[in-house]
């Protein structure tokens, strides 16, 4: 069984374009969270989505992020226009449904720079 | 005030010290897990605690409900060991978990 897998790892973007982060979760997981960490800052919560639904967003930024989770795919993070204060690892995390979020498996991370 | 306080912020042991991270919250908590950083790593969940202790290896992790505390024990510890080490809870009916700022521990040979 794969664990969550992100792609890319790594990924460079200038100012005023667009990123798209991608998160494939365990297989059978259907809850999916995503966190970021800015640089020499913890892991902040960001969005909780189960399959078509945007569960919990109270940790995104109000402009430029969103999230989706579709019912085939990965979920995507995608932040349009972004600003140098972007640049941070992005973890996502994934949970079966059955234990309503208490177990988390932790994705490698995207790496993102903005130049 | 942070709702996770961790504690030391940095550690240096000697190779075999045993070794403690403690952890702080001030929220009523349904779990709580300690999680590993390795330098431009991923995370890796260590622990996931909601009473009592747990082992696994030479890793022990515990939870004092009542007192809203936890500590990570690492024994006979190694230079592998050398990570970011996190502590976060999941508070009430909340969904998401709520990170310490980590521990960063430097085990020397």
């Amino acid at each position: 069984n794969a664990g969550v897998m992100q792609n890319p790892r790594h990924l460079v973007r200038r100012r005023g374009q667009e990123a798209r982060l991608r998160c494939s979760p365990m297989k059978g997981h259907s809850h999916v969270y995503w966190y970021r960490q800015l640089p020499e800052e913890g892991l902040k919560f960001m969005v909780y989505l189960q399959k078509e639904n945007i569960i919990d967003e109270s940790g995104m930024p109000k402009e430029r992020f969103s999230a989706e989770f579709p019912k085939e795919g990965p979920s995507i993070l995608r932040i349009q226009q972004v600003v140098r204060g972007d640049s941070a690892a992005y973890f996502c995390a994934s949970s079966p449904p059955e234990t309503g979020g208490y177990e988390q498996y932790f994705g490698p991370g995207t790496r993102l720079t903005v130049t | 005030k942070n709702e996770v306080e961790q504690s030391p912020q940095n550690l240096t042991a000697q190779e075999g010290e045993f070794i403690t991270i403690n952890c702080s919250y001030s929220v009523g908590i349904s779990a709580l897990h300690w999680l590993q950083q390795h330098p431009g790593g991923g995370i890796v969940s260590l622990f996931m605690l909601s009473s009592g202790k747990k082992k696994h290896g030479r890793l022990i992790a515990t939870i004092n409900i009542q007192e809203k505390h936890s500590s990570l024990h690492i024994t006979a510890s190694h230079p592998r060991d050398s990570a970011v080490y996190i502590c976060a809870v999941r508070s009430g009916s909340a969904r998401q978990l709520t990170f310490g700022s980590g521990t960063q521990l430097t085990v020397l040979p």
